[in-house]
């Protein structure tokens, strides 16, 4: 059974840093990876996906990395903002039956 | 990427009670999942919709308290029935085109149960 961990749980950071959060996988044989935000009670805004044959993906200040064979993906945020504020879901597409399994998130805050 | 209307955003209701959330996507796509996060929880699926039959549920959820349908292609409710105040969590419906484009969220259902 796919289980998805995001380290660290919660982040707090001055207006302007450039950040990093992780997310680890347990079953390589994934299909995709994607990564989500959510607002305080709003739904999943998607961010970015990355297929199993890609190492990376980018969308403005956003990057993020896989590697596959040691389960693992990393989110990059550059020159954070209080907008950026929100909790992030990592989310791997399993081969078998196209559900997604989710990490339990990074509650980051950006303080101006 | 498909764009989902949800809706109700929020509902409190009473014990006992059922309450029915709908989803309609802007295009037809081939899957449609429901989630269900609890406070200060990820995600956790409930079960895949499936177009013209009966949904696959995950352990833990069965069909007689999460009925759910899927007459077409672009549309599903969820029904949370007989709710307790354990069933407070928001509720979740998702979309899959194609695996090129990813995955696709309502904008989730609020529910507080009294």
């Amino acid at each position: 059974k796919q289980e998805v961990t995001q380290i660290p749980a919660a982040l707090s950071v001055p207006e302007g840093e450039n950040l990093v959060l992780n997310c680890s996988f347990t079953d390589s044989a994934i299909y995709n990876l994607q990564w989500f935000r959510q607002d305080p009670g709003k739904g999943l805004t998607s961010l970015l996906l990355i297929q199993s044959s890609q190492r990376e993906q980018t969308s403005g200040r956003l990057n993020a990395s896989l590697d596959k064979s040691s389960g693992r993906s990393t989110l990059y945020i550059a020159a954070s903002q209080p907008g950026d504020s929100a909790t992030y879901l990592c989310a791997v597409n399993n081969n078998a039956g196209n559900m997604l399994t989710f990490g339990g998130g990074t509650r980051l805050m950006v303080k101006p | 990427s498909a764009v989902i209307s949800q809706k109700p955003s929020r509902d409190i209701c009473q014990r006992g009670t059922s309450l029915t959330i709908q989803c309609q996507v802007d295009s037809q796509v081939t899957m449609m999942f429901w989630y269900r996060q609890q406070p200060g929880q990820s995600l956790t699926l409930i079960a895949t919709a499936n177009q013209g039959s009966e949904a696959t549920y995950e352990s833990g959820f069965v069909i007689d308290k999460f009925p759910i349908s899927r007459p077409n292609l672009t549309f599903s409710t969820l029904t949370v029935s007989n709710m307790s105040p354990e069933d407070s969590s928001i509720y979740l419906c998702s979309a899959l085109r194609d695996t090129r484009r990813g995955y696709t969220f309502g904008s989730g259902t609020r529910l507080t149960v009294v």
